[in-house]
Parts: structure tokens; C-alpha cells; sequence
């Protein structure tokens, strides 16, 4: 088993719509949660960072993380086409600085 | 501030070959990070340097290696290559105490 189960989606939505995108894990460690956005042959783009449980709000992008559950969440509200790409969520543990653990990914397409 | 650099961009090599990649981290910032990309297995952490030491090391078999310099530029080699080597290799820096990572473009690599 996974220690990150991501949502494997795809997911495809009207634009203006909200989108929830979704993560589980099995790591009682992990505390650090970060949401990237990857387009199509390019390398992640580092959305959200959250230490430990809580809600981050970021413009349209909010993140929650449950630790009590070991799940985290990414909204975007009032999507745009340009939001249309590849949503990963990742983890790492203090201990283990520089080492992240991915999920396989979200593709999202927002229609216009 | 420039972000994660990366070279080469592309890159074909045949099967027993060897390869090395080079990562420029962003100013200042002295963790780097390496990740190989699959389609069937994600993002997978290869190794991270922090002040030229490793300090955290992924699963893969020990064709592969890295180094990082003084000036904590970083290198990664695969000897050997295989088939299934073929990739986007991905790295990422972090400012010290952080767990944030920025990543790079990536280098495609191909295995023929």
C-alpha cells in the first residue's frame, strides 16, 4: 500500500466551478503538506505549503489538512481554464528534510 | 531571484551508457533534491544534498549517484542506463529548515 493515496481523478469541470481535490495517507510523521500544479512537460509548481493540521487560504486556493484523518485537501473556487493541468500533493516529516512523498496525481480540466 | 536550472533539457542514450544531469539550485538555497517521473510510478525521491552530504537517500539500485559542490550546484549520474530509466528527472531546492521544495524543468531522458 501507497503512503499517499491521491484521488486519481480525471476530473472535468465547467468554468467558474468550485474543484476539490483529495489526499489520504497512512504516515503518522508527516507533517509538512504542500499542493503542486504541474502542466503538461513542465516541472511542479509549488501551490500551497501547510505545516501540520489547519486551513491556508491563497486567493482562490485553499488548503485543509485533517491530521486527526491523514487527509488533506486542495479547493480552488471560481476555476479557470488555465487551472487545467496535473495537481500533485506531497508530504514530508520533520526528520526528513528534503525528502517528499507524492501522490500519483490529479488531472483537472476546467472547460470554458 | 532565478529559479531551479536544469541541463540538459533533452537527452537520448542507449541502453549501458552512462549519463549525468546537473542542477542549479536557487540563490542562497543549500538542500537539493532528485526525483525521477514515471508514468506508471510518479514522482519518486532519488537522493537529497545538503552542504555536499547526502543526506537522505530514495530506493533505486546504485547505478545511481549524485554529488553536490560547494556552491551547492548539484549533480546526478546513471550509469549503465536501461530501458526503464527513461524519465523526467526532476530537482528541487529548499531554503534551509524548510520542507517547501521548488522544483526545475526537468530533463527528459531516453533510453533507446
Amino acid at each position: 500500500q501507497k503512503e499517499v493515496e491521491q484521488d486519481p481523478g480525471p476530473l472535468s469541470v465547467p468554468e467558474g466551478a468550485i474543484v476539490s481535490l483529495n489526499c489520504t495517507y497512512s504516515n503518522s510523521a508527516f507533517q509538512y503538506f504542500m499542493w503542486y500544479r504541474q502542466y503538461s512537460r513542465k516541472g511542479p509548481e509549488l501551490l500551497m505549503y501547510t505545516y501540520s493540521s489547519g486551513n491556508k487560504e491563497d486567493g482562490r486556493f485553499t488548503a485543509q489538512v485533517d491530521k486527526s484523518s491523514k487527509y488533506i485537501s486542495l479547493f480552488i473556487r471560481d476555476s479557470q481554464p488555465s487551472d487545467s493541468a496535473t495537481y500533485l500533493c506531497a508530504m514530508s516529516a520533520l526528520t526528513n528534510a528534503g525528502k517528499s512523498t507524492f501522490g500519483d496525481g490529479t488531472t483537472l480540466t476546467v472547460k470554458p | 531571484k532565478a529559479g531551479v536550472t536544469q541541463t540538459p533539457r533533452y537527452l537520448i542514450k542507449t541502453r549501458g551508457q552512462q549519463v549525468t544531469l546537473s542542477c542549479s539550485p536557487i540563490s542562497g538555497h543549500r538542500s537539493v533534491s532528485w526525483y525521477q517521473q514515471t508514468p506508471g510510478q510518479g514522482l519518486q525521491f532519488l537522493f537529497e544534498y545538503f552542504s555536499e552530504t547526502q543526506r537522505n537517500k530514495g530506493n533505486f539500485p546504485g547505478r545511481f549517484s549524485g554529488r553536490q559542490f560547494s556552491n551547492s550546484r548539484s549533480e546526478m549520474n546513471v550509469s549503465t542506463l536501461e530501458l526503464g530509466d527513461s524519465a523526467l528527472y526532476l530537482c528541487a531546492s529548499s531554503p534551509d529548515n524548510y520542507n517547501e521544495q521548488f522544483f526545475g524543468p526537468g530533463t527528459r531522458l531516453t533510453v533507446l
